[in-house]
């Protein structure tokens, strides 16, 4: 079945830098791809959502990436600042099919922390 | 509309006690998740409906863990004995069920601590 591998599981970053969070998935069948945030005391919340079919996927302050032949996703903060400190899970869902129909895979969470 | 409404917010047991979570999907809503999260372990499955068609439950929780959608605007979990180890936050989540690449809308979980 699908594996999901979140890293890095922690990442402290100044206000103003940058922040990278890596997804790896082995199924090759996967097709969709998720990113989620959540602040303390509160449910996931979605980022973006992106496609096979879209590599490079822009959103405010952040832009995510997907390279397929190495099978990564990535969560890439430009200009950090404190209300970006949460933690961070992607998702990841495969075509369905029979039993697993409509489930995502998550990976561990990034807990990450904006030092202003 | 309103989002996915989860009770309590928090929730404390004795060890062996009987605990009912309870969640309301968001109106319209065909699919139903409920997960369990804990630092170490991260988000885990523990039941997934489909129209309140129970489509997958997660084995290792099978014993004590009983999720139920009595109609499809509300949905249970009910943890039977509680234990220590249980002492996690429970999501529920949900979604149209119409497409794969439909965004999960999640509750604010609730809080159990087993003592």
């Amino acid at each position: 079945g699908e594996q999901v591998e979140q890293r890095p599981p922690h990442l402290s970053v100044r206000e103003g830098d940058s922040a990278v969070i890596i997804c790896t998935y082995t199924d090759p069948n996967s097709y969709y791809f998720f990113w989620y945030k959540q602040e303390p005391g509160a449910g996931l919340q979605l980022l973006m959502k992106v496609f096979s079919s879209t590599e490079i996927n822009e959103g405010q302050g952040f832009t995510v990436l997907l390279n397929k032949k190495d099978k990564q996703l990535s969560l890439n903060l430009t200009a950090a600042h404190p209300g970006d400190s949460a933690v961070y899970f992607c998702a990841v869902r495969t075509i369905d099919r029979g039993s697993a129909l409509g489930r995502l895979h998550f990976g561990a969470g990034t807990q990450l922390i904006v030092i202003p | 509309d309103a989002g996915v409404t989860q009770t309590p917010r928090h929730e404390v047991a004795e060890k062996g006690q009987t605990i009912i979570l309870k969640c309301e999907p968001v109106s319209g809503h065909n699919d139903l998740f409920w997960y369990r999260q804990t630092k170490i372990q991260g988000l885990e499955l523990l039941s997934y409906f489909r129209s309140k068609s129970l489509m997958e439950d997660g084995g290792a929780f099978k014993d004590r863990f009983k999720a139920e959608m009595l109609n499809s605007s509300f949905s249970t979990l009910k943890i039977q004995p509680t234990e220590p180890k249980d002492s996690a936050v429970y999501l529920c989540a949900s979604r149209r069920g119409l497409g794969s690449a439909e965004t999960l809308y999640f509750g604010s979980g609730t809080r159990l601590t087993v003592l």
